[in-house]
C-alpha cells in the first residue's frame, strides 16, 4: 500500500490564488485526481490525469505535478470554492486517497 | 442524466451482514468499472473495490478483503457490496462511483450516488 499527504487546511482571501498539495512516491509515476467535497454532499471530480478539468468545472481550478508532489490550484478563488478537496492516485490495483485538505475561503 | 442510487444501508451488530445496492441509470452500466467507497463520520474518502465491466476482476483495500465482496449485474443495472463480519469500524456513508471520465478509466470519476449509511454497533 502506499500513501497521500496533503495539508490539513489552506486559508485564503477571495480573488486569491490557493494551492493544495499532495505528496506521495506514487505520484512519480502514476496520474493523480482532485475531488472537491462540500458539507453533505457527493464527491465532485475537478481534476484528472494531474491537470485534465471534466467538462462543466470552472477554468480557475488547474492541476500541475513536479515529482513526487502535485498541485491544485484555484486561481481567483471564490467563497463557493469553500470545501474539502482530497487527492487520489492508483498504482498497481491499489487506490487511496490522501485524507482531505479543508480550503477556507474568507 | 446519469444517476447512481445507493440503497441497504442501516444499523446492524458488530459480526453482521449487509448488502449494497446500486441502481445506476443514464449510461451503459456494462461499459464502466464502478467502484465503492466510504466515509466514515467526519473522516476523509476511503476507496473500498472496484470491479470490471464484465466482473472478471475485482480488487479490494486491505481493511476489508475476505470480509467484502463487490459483484454487479449488467442485465439490471446494478451494483453491489456484499459485507460480512462487519466491525465497529465499518461505519460510514458507502457511495458508489462509476469510473471515467473515459470507459477505460478504472478509478471513480464524475458520477457518484449519493450515499447510504452503514451504522455497526450493538
Amino acid at each position: 500500500s502506499y500513501e497521500l499527504t496533503q495539508p490539513s487546511s489552506v486559508s485564503v482571501s477571495p480573488g486569491q490564488t490557493a494551492r493544495i498539495t499532495c505528496s506521495g512516491d506514487v505520484l512519480a509515476k502514476k496520474y493523480a485526481r482532485w475531488f472537491q467535497q462540500k458539507p453533505g454532499q457527493a464527491p465532485v471530480l475537478v481534476i484528472y490525469k494531474d491537470n485534465e478539468r471534466p467538462s462543466g468545472i470552472p477554468e480557475r481550478f488547474s492541476g500541475s505535478s513536479s515529482g513526487t508532489t502535485v498541485t491544485l490550484s484555484i486561481s481567483g478563488a471564490q467563497v463557493e470554492d469553500e470545501a474539502d478537496y482530497y487527492c487520489y492516485s492508483a498504482a498497481d490495483n491499489n487506490r487511496v486517497f490522501g485524507g482531505g485538505t479543508k480550503l477556507t475561503v474568507l | 442524466e446519469v444517476q447512481l442510487v445507493e440503497s441497504g444501508g442501516g444499523l446492524v451488530q458488530p459480526g453482521g451482514s449487509l448488502r449494497l445496492s446500486c441502481a445506476a441509470s443514464g449510461f451503459t452500466f456494462s461499459s464502466y468499472w464502478m467502484s465503492w467507497v466510504r466515509q466514515a463520520p467526519g473522516k476523509g474518502l476511503e476507496w473500498v473495490a472496484n470491479i470490471k465491466q464484465d466482473g472478471s476482476e475485482e480488487y479490494y483495500v486491505d481493511s476489508v478483503k475476505g470480509r467484502f465482496t463487490i459483484s454487479r449485474d449488467n442485465g439490471k443495472n446494478s451494483l453491489f457490496l456484499h459485507m460480512n463480519s462487519l466491525r465497529v469500524e465499518d461505519t460510514a456513508v458507502y457511495y458508489c462511483a462509476r469510473a471515467g471520465p473515459s470507459a477505460g478509466d478504472k478509478s471513480p470519476g464524475t458520477y457518484w450516488g449519493q450515499g447510504t449509511l452503514v451504522t455497526v454497533s450493538s
